[in-house]
């Protein structure tokens, strides 16, 4: 069974502070990887994806990735009260499916 | 802007309904999904199609049907309503190969 696998949370960080989220994927054939954030009784949203072994950086957003560990995560600097959410981790399948995370739980302490 | 359109928000059904999810998408993508979200249990997929008439069971596809009969729409069906479906219901596309998919609004399915 492939799996990603989160650490629930939650997840608590002061305003002004770098949140970490991570995540592990079991599916050595993954190619890509996503970061979604869901609020409460919403859908989720991607805010970032990620290829290439490294960093990727889109504002206030860093996505990491290392193949070799089979580990992505997610760093968010300069954390606001509004990034409070679930933020889910997904990897590509390999049928043309994500597979999800169940999400961690992010607070921002104001 | 990618649109997945979800029929309604807010279902109210009762045990043994037959029960209709629809979804439409707007981006002329081939792969779709429908998945259900659970506190405690994430997102479980089940059912996809990457094509028209074509579909694929997903993790947990019993007690759901699905149909897709044009590229733009993807039905979820429950044969036979029961209260464990009580669930959120996550529609989704996304375009080929392990490409981001796109979400639409949920639909919010009580079954009493």
């Amino acid at each position: 069974q492939k799996e990603v696998e989160q650490n629930s949370g939650p997840l608590s960080v002061p305003e002004g502070a770098i949140a970490s989220l991570n995540c592990t994927y079991s599916d050595r054939g993954s190619q890509s990887f996503f970061w979604y954030r869901q609020y409460s009784g919403k859908s989720p949203e991607l805010i970032m994806f990620i290829y290439s072994n490294g960093d990727k950086e889109d504002g206030r957003f860093t996505a990491q990735l290392n193949k070799a560990s089979q580990y992505v995560s997610l760093l968010i600097r300069d954390s606001q009260p509004s990034d409070s959410a679930t933020y889910l981790c997904a990897a590509g399948g390999s049928q043309g499916n994500l597979i999800f995370g169940k999400g961690t739980k992010l607070s921002v302490k104001p | 802007d990618v649109k997945v359109t979800q029929s309604s928000r807010y279902l109210v059904k009762r045990t043994g309904e037959k029960v209709f999810l629809e979804c439409v998408q707007d981006m002329d993508h081939e792969n779709m999904f429908w998945y259900r979200q659970d506190p405690g249990l994430g997102l479980r997929l089940i059912y996809f199609s990457y094509d028209v008439k074509m579909k694929e069971k997903g993790d947990i596809p019993e007690g759901y049907s699905v149909s897709r009969e044009k590229k733009e729409r993807f039905s979820l069906i429950l044969e036979s309503a029961s209260t464990n479906q009580t669930s959120m219901y996550l529609c989704a596309s996304s375009g080929p190969g392990e490409a981001e998919a796109f979400f639409g609004q949920g639909t919010r399915l009580t079954v009493v």
